[in-house]
C-alpha cells in the first residue's frame, strides 16, 4: 500500500518570501503524485501532478514540484508567495491505472504581510 | 460548468437521526468517492463507486452507506449518526484512471452530530 507523509503541519511565511512544502511517499512500485490546494471554506483543487516524464512540474500560479525517485519525495515550492496563497496543501499518491488516492495530513500555509 | 455539487453544505443533527448527503456530478465520470477530512488526518476515503450499481468500501466505511443508482449521483447515508462522525465530508469524481487520475471535489459538507 502507498502512504504519504507531509513533514510540516504549519508553515507561516511572509509575503514575497519563498516557501517549500515537503512531501515523502512510500511505495514499492511506480506512482502518480499530486498536490491539491484547499482555500478557506472551499473544496480541494488540483494544483499540479506528476505522471511520468520530466521530474519538474509547474502550475499556472507559480508553484513547482520536483519528483525525486531516489529520495521518494515530491516537494512543492514557490519562489515568492502572495497573501492569496494562504491555504491548506495536500500531497497525494496513487498507482497508475488505479483511482484510489492516498492523502497526506496536510500543510497549512499562512502568508503574512 | 463542470462541477461536483453537494447538499447540504452545513448540517447539525442529533445522534441517531438518519441523514443523507447528496452528491452530483455533470462530467459523466464513472468513478466517484466520498472522503472525510479531520484535522491532522488529511482525507480518508469512506466509500467509492466504479460505476452504476458498483460500490465498495474505502478505508473508513463503518457507520456509512452509499448507493449508485444513476451515473451522476452518489449519495452518502448515515443511518444512525454518532458524534464521532462529526467531520467535513467531500464527494469527488475522477477522470478515467488511464487519463491521469485527476479527481474533482465538491465544496464540502460540514456535519455536526450532537
Amino acid at each position: 500500500a502507498q502512504s504519504v507523509t507531509q513533514l510540516d503541519s504549519q508553515v507561516p511565511v511572509f509575503e514575497e518570501a519563498p516557501v517549500e512544502l515537503r512531501c515523502n511517499y512510500s511505495s514499492s512500485v511506480s506512482v502518480y503524485l499530486f498536490w491539491y490546494v484547499q482555500y478557506p471554506n472551499q473544496g480541494l483543487q488540483l494544483l499540479l501532478k506528476y505522471l511520468s516524464g520530466s521530474t519538474l512540474v509547474e502550475s499556472i500560479n507559480g508553484f513547482e514540484a520536483e519528483f525525486n525517485k531516489s529520495q521518494t519525495s515530491f516537494h512543492l515550492r514557490k519562489p515568492s508567495v502572495h497573501i492569496s496563497d494562504t491555504a491548506e496543501y495536500f500531497c497525494a499518491v496513487s498507482l497508475p491505472n488505479d483511482y484510489k488516492l492516498s492523502f497526506g495530513a496536510g500543510t497549512t500555509v499562512t502568508v503574512r504581510a | 460548468e463542470a462541477q461536483v455539487t453537494q447538499n447540504p453544505r452545513y448540517l447539525i443533527t442529533v445522534t441517531g437521526k438518519k441523514l443523507t448527503v447528496t452528491c452530483s456530478q455533470n462530467m459523466n465520470h464513472e468513478y466517484m468517492s466520498w472522503y472525510r477530512q479531520d484535522p491532522g488526518l488529511g482525507l480518508r476515503q469512506i466509500y467509492y463507486s466504479m460505476n452504476v450499481e458498483v460500490t465498495d468500501k474505502g478505508d473508513v466505511p463503518e457507520g456509512y452507506k452509499v448507493s449508485r443508482k444513476e451515473k451522476r449521483n452518489f449519495p452518502l447515508i448515515l443511518e444512525s449518526p454518532s458524534p464521532n462522525q462529526t467531520s467535513l465530508y467531500f464527494c469527488a469524481s475522477s477522470l478515467p484512471a488511464g487519463q491521469g487520475n485527476e479527481q474533482f471535489f465538491g465544496p464540502g459538507t460540514r456535519l455536526t452530530v450532537l
